[in-house]
């Protein structure tokens, strides 16, 4: 079974730009979240998805946005990048939602110039 | 301030010797999670505790859930260079299903 997948893995943005990265979970995980994981915050929760739904929400400014498709996929966007944004973002899957096991993946890493 | 505080920060130790990281907070958890990422991937669900005083093993890997469920600890025997990477605890408080991850203990086990 494949496992989450995140597109890409590295990215180089300027500040104010936009950008999105996309989260594939594991097959039949319908819950998908993001966290933001920096030196000196640690690993922060965004925000989880569930069947299309945005079920929980993290303490980020509204630039920080997501979706998920009825395929499960799920795309998350920030717009207006400053440089504090820059960090590594990473995905998660579950099969459903309560205290979860998670699966992460790789994380893509965003470079704000 | 931080919910979760793990200590210590950064451990680097020899291949061999034992160790134990903390997760400590001032608050009560429904259940806590440990988590190793390594360099370059995401974290990987070690164990999840949810009985208060619980201990539980993972090969060389012991892991406990304190009394009032309020901190945990891992302990490590005869430690090995696979076992380097960040260490993260992560709980789950009761009427909500966020993860909130500790600071994490970086560990180096040199050759």
């Amino acid at each position: 079974k494949a496992g989450v997948t995140q597109t890409p893995r590295y990215l180089i943005k300027t500040r104010g730009q936009q950008v999105t990265l996309s989260c594939s979970p594991i097959s039949g995980h319908r819950s998908v979240s993001w966290y933001q994981q920096t030196p000196g915050q640690g690993l922060q929760f965004l925000f989880e998805y569930f069947s299309e739904t945005q079920r929980n929400k993290g303490n980020f400014p509204g630039r920080f946005s997501g979706r998920q498709f009825s395929n499960s996929r799920s795309e998350m966007n920030v717009s207006t990048l400053e440089l504090g944004d820059s960090a590594l973002y990473l995905c998660a899957s579950s099969l459903t939602g309560g205290p979860k096991i998670q699966y992460f993946g790789a994380g893509t890493r965003l470079s704000v110039l | 301030t931080q919910l979760l505080e793990q200590s210590p920060q950064f451990l680097s130790i020899q291949e061999g010797e034992n160790l134990t990281v903390y997760c400590n907070s001032s608050s009560v958890f429904s259940s806590l999670q440990w988590y190793r990422q390594e360099p370059g991937e995401g974290p990987v669900l070690l164990v999840t505790v949810v009985t208060g005083g619980e201990v539980k093993k993972l090969k060389r890997l012991t892991f406990q859930f304190g009394d009032a469920r309020k901190d945990s600890s891992l302990h490590i025997t005869a430690a090995q260079t696979g076992d380097t990477g960040l260490y993260l605890c992560a709980v789950v408080g009761f009427g909500n299903e966020k993860l909130t991850f500790g600071t994490g203990t970086r560990l180096t086990i040199i050759p």
